[in-house]
């Protein structure tokens, strides 16, 4: 059975760094890419960006591009989602997701992790 | 960058009417959209994808059509269980775009 099973509610200060994690089960992890998605309270989904854990190729979203950052640990079939200094705005439920691509093209993702709340408050 | 504009933001329904939403993209994306449902809580759920074709396991009564740059996501008789927040997507290689979401609520 495919599982993504992602770490626990985190509560931070502004300025702080944090690092939530995505441990993927029941399939090749090095197959498919990973996918991060955002969803700031009551409000719509937004794609942050991918990572191909075979060869960590990384592709961000021109929004989230150098706010976050995306990587992958092959060994332990676990991604990865970082911010080195937290802002209120990033308090979100974060997701993430499995994606197929070829070189030609790439199906959506359709086996999602539960989400992770990241609260940043002083 | 491609935007999607998904209308409307909320719909009133009732159990067994025919319900439609709208994506429109700012340029042809092909056929590159899927369809997601979300209820409150819940991870988000893929029931189409390319346009049209419908994810296993989704039942029938959804369907997708594309139509220039126009996409629609068809539900033929509501059910009490698709009272939710539907997305539209646009994936390319590597990327993607979301429309804003609409909300199906009950009459």
């Amino acid at each position: 059975e495919v599982q993504l099973v992602q770490s626990g509610a985190e509560v931070k200060k502004p300025g702080e760094s944090l690092k939530i994690s995505c441990k993927a089960s029941g399939y090749s992890f090095t197959t498919y890419w990973i996918g991060w998605v955002r969803q700031m309270p009551g409000k719509g989904l937004e794609w942050m960006g991918v990572i191909s854990p075979g060869d960590s190729d990384t592709r961000y979203s021109p929004s989230f591009q150098g706010q976050v950052t995306i990587s992958a640990d092959k060994s332990i079939s676990t991604a990865f989602l970082q911010w080195r200094s937290l802002k209120a705005s990033d308090t979100a439920m974060y997701y993430c997701a499995r994606q197929y691509c070829s070189s030609a093209s790439c199906y959506p993702p359709s086996y999602w992790g539960q989400g992770t709340l990241v609260t940043v408050s002083s | 960058d491609i935007q999607m504009t998904q209308s409307p933001s909320t719909l009133s329904a009732a159990v067994g009417d025919r319900v439609t939403i709208t994506c429109r993209a700012s340029q042809s994306i092909d056929v590159w959209l899927a369809w997601y449902q979300q209820k409150a809580g819940q991870a988000p759920k893929l029931l189409i994808y390319k346009a049209s074709t419908l994810e296993k396991g989704v039942p029938s009564r959804f369907s997708g059509r594309k139509s220039g740059t126009e996409f629609t996501l068809t539900i033929s008789s509501l059910q009490p269980d698709d009272f939710a927040t539907y997305y539209c997507l646009h994936y390319d290689l590597y990327s993607g775009t979301f429309g804003q979401g609409t909300t199906v609520e009950v009459k």
